[in-house]
């Protein structure tokens, strides 16, 4: 079955500095996509980037980036020159895809608080 | 445009009680999602549907029935609620074919205690 690991439940990151969230994934479909998505308080849940599996190089949204090393099945999310408005939940999902079904399965979340 | 919206906001019920939580899209998405959202637990799907008419089971059905009989709306039914289904519950859609990523768009939520 697929499995989504976050391990970091928390992170703290000074303003302007760079951080990087985790994301491990396990599964054995040869072809799956990789979501990070981003809570803030407000509680909406915002879609951020997109890795697909078969993606020669690693996404990149504006000051989000994906470091997506294959064989280790991980799926780091990369924030630069973080920014107090990036406080919030980040959720890693992974898409499960067969014929006829579509579905998302998310980790447990990391909690992101950026200082000034 | 309004995206996904959710109906009602917030509720309290009491335990045995039913209600239907509504969504709605408005981006002619295929698929539809129901998620329920619990401290430390991430979302976890309920059902779901890859079209008008379709409904199947997600990781935690029980309790819980789903219709779609327009394709715009994407119903929800607790029938008999019970405190553990005190959650927040996310809709969501997504355009399901095509070109990806096909990233699914959420509702703004709706926070259900059951007393």
């Amino acid at each position: 079955a697929q499995k989504i690991t976050q391990t970091q439940p928390g992170m703290f990151v000074q303003e302007k500095e760079a951080v990087t969230l985790d994301c491990t994934y396990d599964t054995s479909d040869p072809s799956y996509g990789l979501f990070w998505y981003k809570q803030p308080s407000s509680g909406e849940m915002i879609f951020l980037i997109y890795q697909g599996s078969y993606d020669q190089q690693n996404a990149t949204e504006g000051r989000y980036s994906l470091n997506f090393q294959k064989a280790r099945k991980s799926a780091n999310l990369v924030i630069s020159a973080s920014q107090l408005g990036d406080s919030a939940m980040y959720f890693c999902a992974m898409r499960e895809r067969t014929y006829n079904t579509d579905k998302l399965i998310f980790g447990t979340g990391t909690r992101l608080q950026v200082f000034p | 445009n309004a995206g996904v919206t959710q109906t009602p906001k917030f509720r309290v019920l009491k335990t045995g009680q039913s209600m239907t939580l509504l969504c709605a899209q408005d981006m002619n998405h295929e698929y539809m999602y129901w998620y329920r959202q619990d401290p430390g637990m991430g979302l976890r799907l309920i059902h779901y549907s890859v079209g008008e008419g379709t409904t199947a089971k997600g990781e935690v059905p029980d309790g819980y029935n789903v219709s779609r009989l327009k394709k715009q709306n994407f119903l929800l039914g607790l029938e008999s609620a019970a405190p553990s289904q005190t959650s927040v519950y996310f809709c969501a859609s997504s355009f399901g074919l095509g070109t990806e990523p096909h990233e699914q768009y959420f509702g703004p939520g709706t926070r259900l205690t059951v007393t």
